[in-house]
C-alpha cells in the first residue's frame, strides 16, 4: 500500500533555530500533501496544504513566515519551524493523497515530535 | 462548516469488554466518514471507512455503520485487547481539501 515516509521523528532543538521535517511518498505520486499540528490531548488541526510546484495555502492562524512549506516535487514536501520557540513544542504530522479533491483517504506520516529548549 | 464531535476520555475498560465510542457530525452534502487510530508514539492508520448513508465499515474488529438519519459514525467492537489501547480519531471528507478531525478519544484496555 501507498506509504508517506516521514523524517526525523524526533527532533530536540534550541530556541531561536530552525528544524526542517520532511515527507516523502515513497511509492506514489503525492500532487496535495497536508501539514498538521497535533497538541497533547488535541485533536489535528490542519496548518496548510501544499500542491506540487505552488505555493502552499495556510489555514487562518498560521504564521506562513515561520512555518515554511515547500512542495518541489510529487514525493517531497518540506516543512521549516523557523526560529522556533518552546510553543512550538508539538507533534507534526505530514499526509499525502495521489489526487485534488479525491475521496479516498489520506496517507499519514508517522509524525515528528518536535522539543525545543 | 464541517465538524466532528467525539466523546471525550479517557475510555478504560477491561480486557474482553464491549466498546462504543460515539461520533457525531455536521457536514454539507453527504461527506465521507473514517475512523483512523493512533498507537502510542506513531502517526495515523486509516481503520475503517463509510462513504455513504447505510455502509458499514469494518477492520480488526472494529466496526461502525454511516448513521445519515442521526448523523453518527459510532465505533463498536464487541471483544477489546491490551493492544487496542490507543487514540481513535473520528474524521469527514467532504470534497474540501482534505479531512475534519474530531479531537480524539483516548482508549485504555486493561489485562
Amino acid at each position: 500500500g501507498a506509504v508517506v515516509s516521514q523524517h526525523p521523528s524526533r527532533v530536540i532543538c534550541k530556541s531561536g533555530t530552525s528544524v526542517k521535517i520532511e515527507c516523502r511518498s515513497l511509492d506514489f505520486q503525492a500532487t496535495t500533501m497536508f501539514w498538521y499540528r497535533q497538541f497533547p490531548k488535541q485533536s489535528l488541526m490542519l496548518m496548510a496544504t501544499s500542491n506540487e510546484g505552488s505555493k502552499a495555502t495556510y489555514e487562518q492562524g498560521v504564521e506562513k513566515d515561520k512555518f515554511l512549506i515547500n512542495h518541489a516535487s510529487l514525493t517531497l514536501s518540506t516543512l521549516t519551524v523557523t526560529s522556533a520557540h518552546p510553543e512550538d513544542s508539538s507533534f507534526y504530522i505530514c499526509s499525502a493523497r495521489t489526487r485534488a479533491n479525491d475521496n479516498s483517504p489520506l496517507h499519514f506520516g508517522n509524525g515528528t515530535r518536535l522539543t525545543v529548549t | 462548516g464541517d465538524s466532528v464531535t467525539q466523546m471525550e476520555g479517557p475510555v478504560t475498560l477491561s480486557e474482553e469488554a464491549f466498546l462504543t465510542i460515539n461520533c457525531t457530525y455536521t457536514a454539507t452534502g453527504y461527506p465521507s466518514l473514517f475512523w483512523y487510530v493512533q498507537y502510542p508514539g506513531e502517526g495515523l492508520q486509516l481503520l475503517l471507512k463509510a462513504t455513504k448513508a447505510d455502509d458499514k465499515g469494518s477492520n480488526k474488529g472494529f466496526e461502525a455503520t454511516y448513521r445519515k438519519e442521526t448523523t453518527s459514525f459510532h465505533l463498536e467492537k464487541g471483544s477489546v485487547q491490551v493492544s487496542d489501547s490507543a487514540v481513535y480519531f473520528c474524521a469527514l471528507y467532504s470534497g474540501y481539501s482534505t479531512l475534519t478531525f474530531g479531537k480524539g478519544t483516548m482508549l485504555l484496555v486493561s489485562p
